[in-house]
């Protein structure tokens, strides 16, 4: 169980463009899910919280605007990246939560994201 | 902010060693989780921990939620070379969220 899935797995757009990545728990329901943006050879950074039926939180520094983010089903919520340029590009992970007796995420495979 | 210390950054390993990596903090945390993550994947949940004291096993991997609930080690027993990979340590506090050690590479001696 409690596996994720992201999609697409990567995209090539041209700069300006906008592109959606959706993320889609698949064996199990998620109130929330989290976008992650990872730099290479690094940890991963939270984006911002998505709340199914609500607004998502964003993390401090990172553009409501640019970054739009609908949670509108217990098993999918999408990352928009709006008029999308070259310093966007990166790896994109969703995960979504699931309560255990505890605290845990299970991420989805990323999705990769070049912006020419 | 809660930080994560997560040690080592990066080791070699031989296959049959065993490996042991650990993470810190100043904060006490709720929870403890051990990723694995491949180049150019999402990270996989290894090994979850709720409990202070909690010892969990999963195959040849073992960690411990710390009594303290402010640290956190996996060990790796036989490797492999299947194992070779980045591993992060990830707390989880009150709201939610987890945050992440800047993770242990492990590679294979040349």
């Amino acid at each position: 169980g409690a596996v994720v899935s992201q999609h697409p797995s990567r995209v090539i757009c041209k700069s300006g463009t906008s592109v959606k990545i959706e993320c889609r728990s698949l064996d199990f329901q998620a109130t929330t899910m989290f976008w992650y943006r990872q730099f290479p050879k690094k940890s991963l950074m939270l984006m911002a919280t998505s709340n199914e039926g609500s607004k998502a939180t964003y993390e401090q520094g990172v553009e409501k605007d640019k970054f739009l983010i609908n949670h509108a089903s217990l098993t999918l919520s999408t990352l928009t990246v709006t008029s999308a340029h070259p310093e966007d590009s990166s790896f994109y992970i969703c995960s979504a939560r699931w309560y255990r007796g505890g605290e845990t995420q299970y991420f989805g495979p990323g999705t990769r994201l070049l912006v020419l | 902010g809660q930080q994560l210390n997560q040690s080592p950054q990066s080791m070699f390993i031989q296959e049959g060693e065993d490996v042991s990596m650990n993470c810190t903090s100043s904060s006490i945390f709720n929870t403890w989780l051990w990723y694995k993550q491949d180049p150019g994947e999402g990270p996989v949940l290894l090994i979850a921990l709720y409990k202070a004291g909690e010892l969990t096993s999963n195959g040849r991997l073992t960690a411990q939620f710390g009594i303290t609930r402010k640290d956190s080690f996996l060990n790796i027993s036989a490797s492999i070379p299947s194992d070779v990979g980045i591993y992060f340590c990830a707390g989880g506090g009150s709201q939610g969220n987890l945050i992440f050690g800047k993770g242990t590479k492990l590679s294979v001696k040349p």
